[in-house]
């Protein structure tokens, strides 16, 4: 139980177009799911909270107009990266918990942007 | 700035060598995890601890949350090259969990 489901896996866009990335929790209900960032070898980024029904919560230094994130159903959290720039290109991965927990989350295979 | 600092940030060793990988925070947490992360998937979770100065073993895997719960550590005896791949250490409360920094971990046969 307690499987994430991130789509696409990896994507390539044109700079200055939008792309969006969907996670989806497929047996559980989420009423919180996190994106984090990761650049090349290096660790997760957290980049904002998602909560169901109400505006996400974002960590200081990310751009809310830039990274817009729609979590519109229990399942189903949206990440559009918006007029997308070279400097963009990372993987981007999210996690969501069955409950509010504190024992750990479920991730997303992550996806791999490629902004050229 | 990372919340939570790992160390060594690289680690290369023998196979059926020890290691123990250390992730240190100024911060108190609810709640530490521990991931794995192989290139180009999502971390796969490995272990929790929630009680200061819990010892949790894990097969060869043996984890300890330090007594004021802002530091743990990661033990793995015997490495095998299966083990080889990023270690993430995450601190939580509740909410939201921030990564440590990770260690880039390679078993050579």
């Amino acid at each position: 139980g307690a499987v994430v489901s991130q789509h696409p896996s990896w994507v390539i866009c044109k700079s200055g177009t939008s792309v969006k990335i969907e996670c989806r929790s497929l047996d559980f209900q989420a009423t919180t799911m996190f994106w984090y960032r990761q650049f090349p070898k290096q660790s997760l980024m957290l980049m904002a909270t998602s909560n169901e029904g109400s505006k996400a919560t974002y960590e200081q230094g990310v751009e809310k107009d830039k990274f817009l994130i729609n979590h519109a159903s229990l399942t189903l959290s949206t990440l559009t990266v918006t007029s997308a720039h070279p400097e963009d290109s990372s993987f981007y991965i999210c996690s969501a918990s069955p409950r509010r927990s504190n024992y750990g989350y479920t991730f997303g295979s992550g996806t791999r942007l490629t902004v050229v | 700035t990372q919340l939570l600092e790992q160390s060594p940030q690289f680690l290369s060793i023998q196979e059926g060598e020890n290691l123990t990988v250390y992730c240190n925070s100024s911060s108190v947490f609810s709640s530490l995890q521990w991931y794995r992360q192989e290139p180009g998937e999502g971390p796969v979770l490995l272990v929790t601890v929630v009680t200061g100065g819990e010892v949790k073993k894990l097969k060869r895997l043996t984890f300890q949350f330090g007594d004021a719960r802002k530091d743990s550590s990661l033990h793995i005896t015997a490495a095998q090259p299966g083990d080889t791949g990023l270690y993430l250490c995450a601190g939580g409360n509740f909410n939201k969990f921030y990564f440590g920094s990770g260690t880039k971990l390679n078993v050579k046969p």
